[in-house]
């Protein structure tokens, strides 16, 4: 079974501190991992996968298959960052392609 | 982009009641849709996966004989809660990929109050 975890369901951070939101998973074979992100009263929409190895919005995600994590991190947050942060997997190959979420971390950045 | 587009936005109805949701996605084919469920404050969990001409295929715990699923086309799946009770009260969000991509892509979603 496949499993993602976020422990913190809330941080704070002041304006340009550095942020860093956890995620690890659980699961037996290769996985995909995401980071979705939903502003205020809008969608859930994607951030990153851990495939493109880009940065987005300033934040980046590095897949660590040994200790089976994959945080998101920004060296400089801003007050526009302020969302809900969910970590996703989702198994390679086969034919289900649906996402298993973490319970999702409250990103708050004061000012 | 890609859209994705759930009506209605919030609907409350009456115990006893049935209530459609609609998914579609507006500017692309989508042969899968996948249903999920977020109840306050926790996580999207997925009901079932909606598949193009067939029948959905449900998560263990959900009944789908009170959501019932339906895929008649590329750009629209709904989802029916029959006889909705109070604790059928929810987030209710869909998402759906394109035929030849990886990203999912998630409607607005729907907040049913059922009283």
């Amino acid at each position: 079974a496949q499993r993602v975890t976020q422990p913190e369901k809330l941080l704070s951070v002041f304006k340009g501190a550095p942020v860093e939101l956890k995620c690890n998973y659980s699961y037996s074979g290769s996985p995909e991992l995401f980071w979705y992100v939903q502003y205020s009263r809008q969608r859930l929409q994607l951030l990153l996968r851990h495939i493109s190895r880009e940065s987005i919005k300033g934040f980046t995600a590095d897949l660590n298959k040994g200790e089976t994590s994959f945080h998101l991190k920004k060296p400089f947050a801003q007050e526009e960052d302020s969302a809900m942060y969910y970590c996703a997997l989702r198994s390679v190959g086969g034919s289900a392609r649906q996402l298993t979420f973490g319970s999702g971390t409250q990103l708050t950045v004061l000012p | 982009g890609a859209v994705v587009s759930q009506h209605p936005s919030r609907v409350i109805c009456k115990s006893g009641t049935s209530v459609k949701i609609e998914c579609r996605s507006l500017d692309f084919q989508a042969t899968t849709m996948f249903w999920y469920r977020q109840f306050p404050k926790q996580s999207l969990m997925l009901m079932a996966t909606s598949n193009e001409g067939s029948k959905a295929t449900y998560e263990q715990g959900v009944e789908k004989d009170k959501f019932l699923i339906n895929h008649a086309s590329l750009t629209l799946s709904t989802l029916t809660v029959t006889s909705a009770h109070p604790e059928d009260s929810s987030f209710y969000i869909c998402s759906a990929s394109k035929s030849s991509g990886t990203e999912a892509f998630f409607g607005q979603g729907t907040r049913l109050t059922v009283v």
